[in-house]
Formats: structure tokens, sequence, C-alpha cells
């Protein structure tokens, strides 16, 4: 069965450095997701991506974070200079299409621990 | 504002028996819900939807409520099994602006004692 791949499992960095997280989404997918969870709270809508564009984005997606598909098969996301509140799980997901009951597939999740 | 949230943070079940997860929000105007079942280390697996002109909705051993009236939100877990054991989200999909943006509730761990 296909499924979205992250890499990598575990990164820790120093407060204002730059971590790129990558994705692997499933190939035939048009539509690409980046969500983060802070130990024990919510999963958080991040940013979606589509056609090489960002389609929506929340509040917290601000101009420290960017994401980008480099090549026909990676989905990136790059935190510029990292800040202790990013620590967190950041969950890649991708969909078929993007109707209202388009299902989206998960991820494992990159742990991010900034220091 | 929107938000997704859930009555009990914990729920502990003995192996067998019928579990019942409960989830509340406060948008009205939502349109499709979802479950998701977080194991440990991993991302949110879909379990059920359900749009907001149904009020049941029953998959593999598992059984989705939906109360408008109360907006209120229950997912059914039938005849419990250890594999059961994990996080379960309930989320809103509402329209925003032409996309549709997924919201997530605070979580609900679930417990299955042998």
């Amino acid at each position: 069965e296909p499924e979205v791949t992250q890499t990598p499992s575990h990164q820790v960095t120093q407060m204002g450095q730059e971590v790129i997280l990558r994705c692997v989404p499933i190939s035939n997918h048009l539509y690409f997701y980046w969500y983060r969870q802070i130990l024990g709270q919510k999963v958080e809508f991040l940013v979606s991506f589509y056609n090489n564009e960002i389609s929506e984005k929340s509040e917290i997606f601000d101009d420290q974070f960017s994401v980008e598909r480099p090549d026909g098969s990676n989905f990136t996301l790059k935190i510029r200079s990292t800040k202790l509140e990013d620590s967190a799980m950041y969950f890649c997901a991708s969909s078929e299409g993007a109707g209202l009951q388009e299902t989206q597939y998960f991820g494992p999740g990159t742990r991010l621990l900034v220091l | 504002g929107e938000s997704v949230g859930l009555h009990l943070p914990t729920l502990s079940v003995q192996e067998g028996d019928n579990s019942i997860i409960n989830c509340a929000y406060s948008n009205s105007a939502s349109d499709y819900f979802i479950w998701y079942k977080q194991e440990s280390g991993k991302g949110p697996q879909f379990i059920i939807d359900i749009r907001s002109n149904m009020d049941k909705r029953q998959g593999q051993r598992v059984t989705v409520l939906l109360n408008k009236t109360v907006k209120h939100l229950s997912l059914q877990i039938a005849a419990t099994q250890p594999g059961d054991s994990a996080v379960y989200f309930c989320a809103e999909k509402s329209s925003n602006g032409g996309g549709f943006k997924t919201i997530f509730g605070a979580g609900t761990r679930l417990f299955v004692k042998a």
C-alpha cells in the first residue's frame, strides 16, 4: 500500500539554525500539506500546497516557514531560524484531490527538537 | 472562533467492551467531520467520516454519530481490542475561501485493558 514517507524521523537543532524537513507524498497525489503537533497537544494545520503554489496557510505559517517541491517527488518544509517553540512533531500529508471528502494520508512525522 | 474539542482526555475500557469517544464542535456551519486514530510514533490515520446531512454512519466495528442540535460528535468502537489503544482525534473540515481547512480537536487517549 502506498504511503507518505518523511525524513528524518528525528532532528535536533540549535535555536536560530535552519532546518529542512522532507516528505515524499503518495505518487499520484496532487495536494500536499504540513501539520505540526506540539507534544501533548492537538494537530495544527500549517499549509497546503498545489500546483507549486501555497493554497492555504494558517497564522502559524509565518515568514520563518517556507515550502517547496524541488523535484517530482519531494515536498519540503523549511524553517529559516528555528525558535524553541518550533519544537514539535511535523506531519506531512497528501491527498489525490482537494474536495471536501478527499482523504488526507499522513506520514509518520519528524520530531523536531530545538535547543 | 472555530474550535473542535473533546470532553475527556483519557478513556480506559476493558477488552471486549464498547468504547464511546465524544467530541464537541462550535462551528455550526461545519459540513464534514472526520475521526482519526493516532498510534504511538505514527501520523493520524483516517477511520471514518460523516457529512453534516447525516446523523449516523457505520464502518467496520466503528460508528460515528452526529448531533447537530447540540454540536456533538461521537465515535463508537464495538468490541474494543488492544490494537485500538491510541489517541483519537475528531476533526472538522470547513470551507475557507475556496479551499478547505482541517481543524483537529485535542484528542482522547484510549487505553484498552486486557
